[in-house]
């Protein structure tokens, strides 16, 4: 598609409770990112795919979280559990390559609210 | 470890003046420096990077940024401010050794006052 598309782009749910977020990215982008971002806080490194694989995922809290790419395309950020300190916004990135340069531009979706009550 | 470091929450501004917003960072090897932009309810947009090259680089909507290593700074700047500049500003860094993360500020709040 044309940019990263984020789906629900809010979603309110009760403590423990299992919640799903979806990214699209860019299509040929082989990178993928998750990132969190709290109230008033610069985003925060979740976990990042190179193609259908997480070459890093030292950013994830606990194992409560969780993220697939199954086919290398579309990610999905798996939250089980869920508490009220997971309530913030959930961004996606991808990039055309995730090579050793790490001069790629990332570019994020609208990312998708989550509140926990 | 990468780290930044954005000392000012919120920068104020009258329009038409020059605005700078100051970033620092720490990393093991070279710095690749990126600079964000997020209006209200919309994603982060990309301003400008840094790689190698000329100190200064320039960007989108007349962004520029400084790079200094001696400071280990990258400090964002523009020549005249506008109202529409209004929004949060994320500096970030990735090292140069292969590590993909990238690592951002808590971001600087830029208000311009017409």
């Amino acid at each position: 598609g044309a940019g990263v598309s984020q789906t629900p782009s809010n979603k309110v749910t009760e403590k423990g409770k299992y919640v799903e977020l979806r990214c699209d990215p860019i299509s040929g982008h082989t990178a993928l990112y998750w990132y969190r971002q709290s109230l008033g806080q610069g985003p925060e490194f979740l976990i990042y795919f190179q193609g259908t694989g997480a070459a890093d995922d030292s950013g994830l809290p606990n194992d409560r979280f969780f993220a697939v790419r199954p086919e290398g395309s579309v990610s999905t950020l798996k939250i089980q559990r869920t508490e009220r300190g997971d309530s913030a916004v959930y961004l996606c990135a991808s990039s055309p390559q995730g090579q050793v340069s790490g001069a790629n531009v990332l570019t994020f979706g609208a990312g998708s609210r989550l509140t926990v009550l | 470890a990468q780290s930044v470091a954005q000392p000012e929450d919120q920068v104020n501004v009258a329009e038409g003046n020059p605005l700078t917003v100051k970033c620092t960072y720490s990393v093991s090897g070279n710095p690749y420096l990126f600079w964000y932009v997020q209006y209200p309810n919309r994603g982060l947009q990309f301003l400008l990077k840094y790689i190698t090259g000329d100190n200064l680089v320039k960007g989108s909507y007349g962004f520029e940024a400084e790079f200094n290593k001696s400071q280990t700074s990258f400090h964002l700047k523009k020549p005249s401010a506008l109202v529409s500049d209004s929004a949060l500003y994320f500096c970030a860094v990735r090292d140069d050794r292969g590590f993909q993360k990238l690592v951002f500020g808590t971001g600087t709040r830029l208000l311009v006052s017409p």
